[in-house]
C-alpha cells in the first residue's frame, strides 16, 4: 500500500500565480479530504469528497480556491490567484467508510 | 467550532506519565486522536465511538465521556518516540466524516 501521495512536496510561487496541488488517495478509499495547516489556525478542513462528489466545501476560504476529483484516484486543489496568506501546509487525506483518515505527506506552499 | 485541547505543551522525562484533554462545546459522535511529528503527516492513534468508551494501545490509552463531551489521552511510562504534537479530532452527529481538529498539544519527552 503506497499510502496517500501528494505532489509537489514543496511549492514556492509569486503572488498572483496559479497553484495546483495534487493528490492520489489510497486505492479503495471512498472519502477524500483536503486540509490546510497553519500555526495560527491549526488543521482546517477545506473540502471533502465522497465517491468523487464534493460533499461539503464550506471550509474553502474564498472563491480563489477550487477542488476537483475527476476520478477515484486523483484530486486537485487549485488556488488562483495565490496570495501570501495562502502560505501553509496542505494535506490530503483519504479513508474508507468510517475508517481512520490516512494523511499524505503534505505540500508546503510558500507564496511570496 | 474547534475543540479545546489542554495543555498546549508539556515536557516530560522518559518514563513519566501525561494526560492530554480534549473538550467540545458540541455533542460528539466520535473522537479521533492523531500524533504528528515535526515535518511529517498526522498519524492515526485511535478512535473512540461510544460514550464512556476506553481504548488502549501499548501504553497509550484514551477515554471518551459522551455526556461531558470530553476525551482524554493517557500516555504512561513515556518513551522518547512519544514526542510530537497530539491532535484530537471530533465528529458531531449530522456532520458525519467532518473531523474538526483541536489546536494540538506539543509533547516533548526528554531522556
Amino acid at each position: 500500500d503506497a499510502g496517500v501521495i501528494q505532489s509537489p512536496r514543496h511549492e514556492v510561487t509569486e503572488m498572483g500565480q496559479e497553484v495546483t496541488l495534487r493528490c492520489k488517495p489510497i486505492s479503495g478509499h471512498d472519502y477524500l479530504f483536503w486540509y490546510r495547516q497553519t500555526m495560527m489556525r491549526g488543521l482546517e478542513l477545506l473540502i471533502y469528497f465522497n465517491n468523487n462528489v464534493p460533499i461539503d466545501d464550506s471550509g474553502m476560504p474564498e472563491d480563489r480556491f477550487s477542488a476537483k476529483m475527476p476520478n477515484a484516484s486523483f484530486s486537485t486543489l487549485k488556488i488562483q490567484p495565490s496570495e501570501p496568506r495562502d502560505s501553509a501546509v496542505y494535506f490530503c487525506a483519504s479513508s474508507r467508510g468510517n475508517s481512520p483518515l490516512h494523511f499524505g505527506n503534505g505540500t508546503r506552499l510558500t507564496v511570496t | 467550532q474547534q475543540p479545546v485541547q489542554s495543555p498546549q505543551a508539556v515536557i516530560l522525562r522518559e518514563g513519566e506519565d501525561a494526560v492530554i484533554n480534549c473538550s467540545s462545546s458540541k455533542a460528539l459522535y466520535s473522537v479521533h486522536w492523531y500524533r504528528q511529528k515535526h515535518g511529517e503527516a498526522p498519524v492515526f492513534l485511535m478512535i473512540l465511538l461510544k460514550g464512556g468508551e476506553q481504548k488502549g494501545h501499548d501504553k497509550i490509552s484514551a477515554s471518551f465521556n459522551e455526556k461531558k463531551q470530553q476525551s482524554s489521552l493517557y500516555l504512561t511510562a513515556s518513551q522518547l518516540s512519544y514526542s510530537g504534537t497530539y491532535f484530537c479530532g471530533t465528529e458531531s452527529p449530522g456532520s458525519a466524516r467532518q473531523l474538526t481538529f483541536g489546536s494540538g498539544t506539543q509533547l516533548t519527552v526528554l531522556p
